[in-house]
């Protein structure tokens, strides 16, 4: 149990294009996603915090109008890139947390993760 | 001053030797701690979470947590050359845990030679 998914498993875009991520909780309900951007020999970096029915919290640092974060449903949350250039190219990452669980035992649930390559 | 640090390695020991991590921490609030696994190009996948002061084993691998020093270990025996991979050690956001927010370190490298 606890599957997320995510789609596109990769992408490739022109500089100036938006993208969009979908991150989805298969077999369980995600009150809260995060958002990760991961570059190469790098830790993740929280982007945010993303709220079932709620506006996303941000991290310092990160963009909101540039990185648009709409969680709609209890499955689905969404990462939009806007306006992408090559410095977005990184791997994206959403992940959802299982809060149904003891809050102490609250993993996170990883995705596959989205490559991103803004050309 | 990071959050939580991690030595970022690489770490290189033989196959069949024991490989040890290690993870501190700043915020003597935290109160869960977790170890996840990430090969490179994938995402990262847990491997186990410790809140207990102490030992805690599952198979191979064995947490280990000092919150007097907030400092938490993970050790694998019998280090194969699978378990090469970048170890991540993450902290629980706080007492009230922020929806499962959680803040990792920067990652450790294992690399275990045949």
């Amino acid at each position: 149990g606890a599957v997320v998914s995510q789609h596109p498993s990769w992408v490739i875009c022109k500089s100036g294009t938006s993208v969009k991520i979908e991150c989805r909780s298969l077999d369980f309900q995600a009150t809260t996603m995060f958002w990760y951007r991961q570059f190469p020999k790098q830790s993740l970096m929280l982007m945010a915090t993303s709220n079932e029915g709620s506006k996303a919290t941000y991290e310092q640092g990160v963009e909101k109008d540039k990185f648009l974060i709409n969680h709609a449903s209890l499955t689905l949350s969404t990462l939009t890139v806007t306006s992408a250039h090559p410095e977005d190219s990184s791997f994206y990452i959403c992940s959802a947390s299982l809060t149904t669980l003891v809050y102490l035992e609250q993993e996170q649930f990883f995705g596959p993760g989205t490559r991103l390559t803004v050309l | 001053q990071k959050e939580v640090e991690q030595n970022s390695g690489p770490l290189s020991v033989p196959e069949g030797a024991i490989a040890s991590l290690n993870c501190t921490y700043s915020d003597r609030g935290s109160q869960s701690f977790f170890w996840y696994r990430q090969y490179s190009g994938k995402s990262p996948e847990l491997i186990m979470f410790i809140y207990s002061n102490g030992d805690k084993e599952d198979g191979r691998f064995t947490a280990q947590l000092n919150k007097a020093s907030q400092y938490v270990s993970l050790l694998i025996r019998d280090s194969q050359p699978s378990d090469s991979a970048t170890y991540l050690c993450a902290v629980n956001a706080g007492i009230y845990n922020q929806g499962g927010k959680l803040i990792f370190g920067q990652g450790t490298e294992l690399s275990v030679k045949p």
